[in-house]
């Protein structure tokens, strides 16, 4: 059963340019998580999609956004990114949402460098 | 807010030395507790869980006790093995969404 893919694995921006990165779920899972990994924040959950929904959203500003296709896969956006959003984006799937009794299954992320 | 708190790192074991990795937490609810591994190059991947008190996770030789008295979910392993060399993640899950704690780098050295 093929894992979480995630394209492109690496990404190299402009500031005020936009992004757009995909994730495509392990077969059968209907709820795509994202996360951005920082060296000083850590893992910070972006948001959550379940049946082309968001479901649940972090604390990040409106320029992050994100979308859920019918065969759930899923996409998100930056707009006029900032140096500050040079990250590792991981996407995480799993069967069903909320990350608690249905784990979340991680893929090797899309690294994105803002100069 | 919930909050994760791990042990500082990087922590430097030689081959089958035993490991603890502190992880303690703050949550208003019930929540269930995670420990993620992430190897150079590659996303996380779930080493164990426990979803009530006194639950313990295992998997690999890896074991976590959840302590609700303590709100804490150290990690431990008997034998360390190089491969063992990671970064390891303490997590919380509300339901909504896992909080992570800052994570602690493992090197084991042969």
């Amino acid at each position: 059963k093929a894992g979480v893919t995630q394209t492109p694995r690496y990404l190299i921006k402009t500031r005020g340019q936009q992004v757009t990165l995909s994730c495509s779920p392990i077969s059968g899972h209907r709820s795509v998580s994202w996360y951005q990994q920082t060296p000083g924040q850590g893992l910070q959950f972006l948001f959550e999609y379940f049946s082309e929904t968001q479901r649940n959203k972090g604390n990040f500003p409106g320029r992050f956004s994100g979308r859920q296709f019918s065969n759930s896969r899923s996409e998100m956006n930056v707009s006029t990114l900032e140096l500050g959003d040079s990250a590792l984006y991981l996407c995480a799937s799993s069967l069903n949402p909320g990350g608690d009794n249905s784990p979340l299954h991680f893929g090797n992320g899309t690294r994105l460098t803002v100069t | 807010g919930d909050s994760v708190t791990q042990m500082e790192g990087p922590v430097t074991l030689s081959e089958e030395a035993f490991l603890t990795i502190n992880c303690t937490y703050t949550a208003t609810g019930y929540p269930s507790l995670f420990w993620y591994v992430q190897y150079p190059g590659e996303g996380l991947q779930l080493l164990l869980k426990a979803t009530k008190a006194d639950d313990k996770g295992s998997n690999k030789g890896f074991e976590a006790t959840y302590r609700k008295e303590t709100t804490s979910f150290h990690l431990e392993k008997g034998s360390v093995q190089v491969s063992d060399s990671a970064v390891y993640f303490c997590a919380l899950s509300d339901r909504r969404a896992l909080t992570f704690g800052s994570g602690t780098r493992l090197q084991v050295q042969p």
